[in-house]
């Protein structure tokens, strides 16, 4: 099993410009989230989605959308991006229900310019 | 809102020193609780989870975390630690279906 996966590992973009970040899980786990780890932050939640066709905001969603239209894929969304949202950006999935854990990909480093 | 407070920002230690972390909760309700590591350019891993139960749990690597909800503390825990510890170590808090996470503290261990 590949576990789970994020593309792309890198990206640059300027600022106004878009971007589509891809979760990818091959567990069969119902719950998907997208974090962003910033210096001296922690892990902060943007969005997550319980189910197919599913999403809810997290903590940090502004600026940011999402689409859950297969159960294995999580996209996040920058419709147009911001210097502030430069960060490494982790998906995570999990079995159903809020009681286990949750398993991460290796991360997305973007910057805006 | 809910938090999670990591106290310590960062720690150095010698080799075979104890380690504790500690992480404070603010959430009044049932909480699922854990702790992650990061090792250098590497995603977050588990280290161990409470739910419920024995308030002291094991988890990988020698680590421990004791569960004292009088005082909403997971303090991490280790007896010796090892240079291959030196990473990024996150408490996480789980109330209804978000993740609340601490905002870390990195661990260098010096051989």
């Amino acid at each position: 099993n590949a576990g789970v996966t994020q593309t792309p590992k890198f990206r640059v973009l300027k600022t106004g410009q878009s971007m589509t970040l891809l979760c990818a899980q091959d567990m069969n786990h119902e719950y998907m989230y997208w974090y962003r780890q910033d210096p001296g932050m922690g892990l902060r939640l943007i969005h997550y989605s319980v189910g197919e066709g599913t999403t809810a905001k997290g903590e940090v969603p502004d600026g940011y959308n999402v689409s859950r239209l297969k159960k294995q894929n999580f996209l996040l969304g920058l419709e147009s991006a911001a210097p502030s949202q430069t960060s490494v950006y982790f998906c995570a999935s999990s079995y159903v229900g809020p009681y286990n854990e949750q398993f991460f990909g290796p991360g997305t480093r973007l910057t805006v310019l | 809102a809910q938090s999670v407070s990591q106290h310590n920002h960062h720690v150095i230690l010698s080799e075979a020193a104890s380690l504790e972390l500690g992480c404070n909760y603010s959430y009044g309700g049932t909480v699922n609780l854990f702790w992650y590591v990061q090792y250098p350019g590497q995603h977050l891993q588990l280290l161990l989870k409470y739910f419920s139960g024995d308030p002291l749990v094991k988890g990988i690597k020698g680590f421990e975390a004791e569960f004292i909800k009088s005082k909403f503390s997971f303090n991490l825990r280790k007896p010796s630690v090892q240079w291959s510890d030196t990473a990024e170590y996150f408490c996480a808090v789980m109330a209804g279906n978000q993740f609340y996470f601490g905002t870390g503290t990195s661990l260098t261990v010096i051989p």
